[in-house]
């Protein structure tokens, strides 16, 4: 199963766009990029997921480079809400028999700042 | 709503004593899965189970028990044997295709 790496921490001001970046350089080809967030005590909460093409939802959008190394997860507009821990995860699809499991790393802790 | 429930959100336990950790979920998955998180740590993998009366052990099984006798249920038993069971406990359940997991809002047990 491929790895990630984030930056541990990062700022941003309320109500402006936050970028967290994601290196997975051994991403294969039938691996998925599934963004997570964690708020303090709370379980992991989905964000989105992406294969090649770029994906936007009503959480965030995530773009995906061409060559599938690297991805970047935009909130737009950031709010105090949005502080927590974000992770990114790579992962195969799951069928029936597929062990798939996901390796989680530390992720990257966003403060959002008035 | 469909969801993930664990029970309870606290649990304290005196050091030797097994404790077991529900977890229930009404969304018709098929898998379902036990981590581990400690403070500062990514979450780690203890088991996980694909379909009902199956489970493979994951990353740090040892001290750990689960169960699969239900689809909607897979609990977990620390055991006396579980040097360091003090943690933040999660389980998490997928269906097949690309969706990744649906989370409960974990246990945190405390042994003293």
């Amino acid at each position: 199963d491929a790895k990630t790496t984030q930056p541990p921490s990062m700022d941003c001001a309320e109500g402006r766009a936050a970028n967290l970046p994601c290196n997975h350089s051994t991403i294969s080809g039938n691996e998925y990029v599934y963004w997570y967030r964690q708020i303090h005590s709370q379980g992991p909460q989905y964000i989105i997921h992406g294969l090649k093409n770029n994906e936007t939802n009503e959480m965030a959008s995530l773009i995906i480079t061409e060559d599938r190394k690297s991805s970047t997860l935009i909130l737009p507009h950031a709010t105090l809400r949005d502080t927590a821990v974000y992770y990114c995860i790579v992962g195969g699809v799951q069928s029936a028999g597929n062990n798939r499991k996901l390796i989680w790393g530390l992720g990257t802790s966003l403060a959002v700042n008035p | 709503d469909g969801g993930i429930t664990q029970s309870p959100k606290y649990l304290f336990r005196k050091e030797g004593q097994n404790v077991t950790l529900s977890c229930e979920q009404n969304l018709n998955h098929d898998a379902m899965y036990w981590y581990r998180q400690d403070p500062g740590q990514g979450l780690r993998l203890i088991y996980y189970s694909q379909i009902v009366n199956d489970f493979q052990k994951g990353d740090i099984a040892e001290g750990y028990s689960v169960s699969r006798e239900k689809k909607e249920s897979f609990p977990l038993t620390v055991t006396s044997a579980q040097k360091n069971p003090t943690a933040f406990y999660l389980c998490a359940s997928s269906q097949q295709g690309v969706r990744g997991y649906t989370f409960g809002s974990g246990t945190r047990l405390t042994v003293v």
